[in-house]
């Protein structure tokens, strides 16, 4: 079984702030998913990530996947109220689950006026 | 992308009876998934439904419990049968593109009392 662990489980902060969630795993992960979903909805994709190494941003948002593709990370600068929600990583591997995805346990941030 | 829509989006039930929900999809997919998810929690998956098959459940879950429909490539339907406090969870639908992608339905809120 391919576990994800999600770091830090809870994060609270001032707007303005910045901030990174950790995503670790010791399983290989052909491709790796940010979601952030918002109270009521579903979780909406952000990113994929393929490449050992690779680094992509959207806006103020800064995403890593480890070289050896079993950890990545996501940086938020300057955060703003409206980043509030649960953070999900999911890890997917070409070879094993069938095209099913792994979900890490979730990151709650908080963005404080 | 995708557009996904649940019917309904919540519902209060009594325990022992059942639920059916409902997944539309606004193209054709191959992959849809079937999750449950508490409130700020992490999502488990319950099953792949597989069109024109039965569908692939996850490690506790049963088809008597929640079987499962897709008869055809953009609908998909859920059933919560005989219903418990234990089931009252947010149930989520999701379809799969490539590199592993998901993209999620708003969900179904259920109580049961």
């Amino acid at each position: 079984t391919q576990l994800l662990e999600q770091s830090p489980q809870f994060l609270s902060i001032q707007e303005g702030e910045n901030l990174t969630v950790y995503c670790n795993s010791s399983s290989v992960f052909s491709s790796l998913q940010w979601y952030r979903q918002e109270p009521g909805e579903g979780p909406v994709l952000l990113v994929t990530v393929v490449t050992g190494g690779e680094v992509k941003k959207l806006k103020r948002l800064t995403f890593q996947f480890g070289d050896a593709r079993k950890d990545s990370s996501l940086h938020i600068t300057a955060a703003q109220t409206g980043d509030t929600g649960l953070y999900l990583c999911a890890g997917a591997c070409l070879y094993t689950n069938a095209g099913k995805s792994t979900f890490g346990d979730g990151t709650t941030l908080t963005v404080k006026p | 992308s995708a557009v996904i829509s649940q019917k309904p989006s919540r519902d209060i039930c009594q325990r022992g009876t059942s639920l059916t929900i409902q997944c539309q999809v606004d193209s054709q997919v191959t992959m849809m998934f079937w999750y449950r998810q508490q409130p700020g929690q992490s999502l488990t998956l319950i099953a792949t439904a597989n069109q024109g098959s039965e569908a692939t459940y996850e490690s506790g879950f049963v088809i008597d419990k929640f079987p499962i429909s897709r008869p055809n490539l953009t609908f998909s339907t859920l059933t919560v049968s005989n219903m418990s406090p234990e089931d009252s969870s947010i149930y989520l639908c999701s379809v799969g593109r490539g590199d592993y992608e998901q993209y999620f339905g708003p969900g179904t809120r259920l109580t049961v009392t």
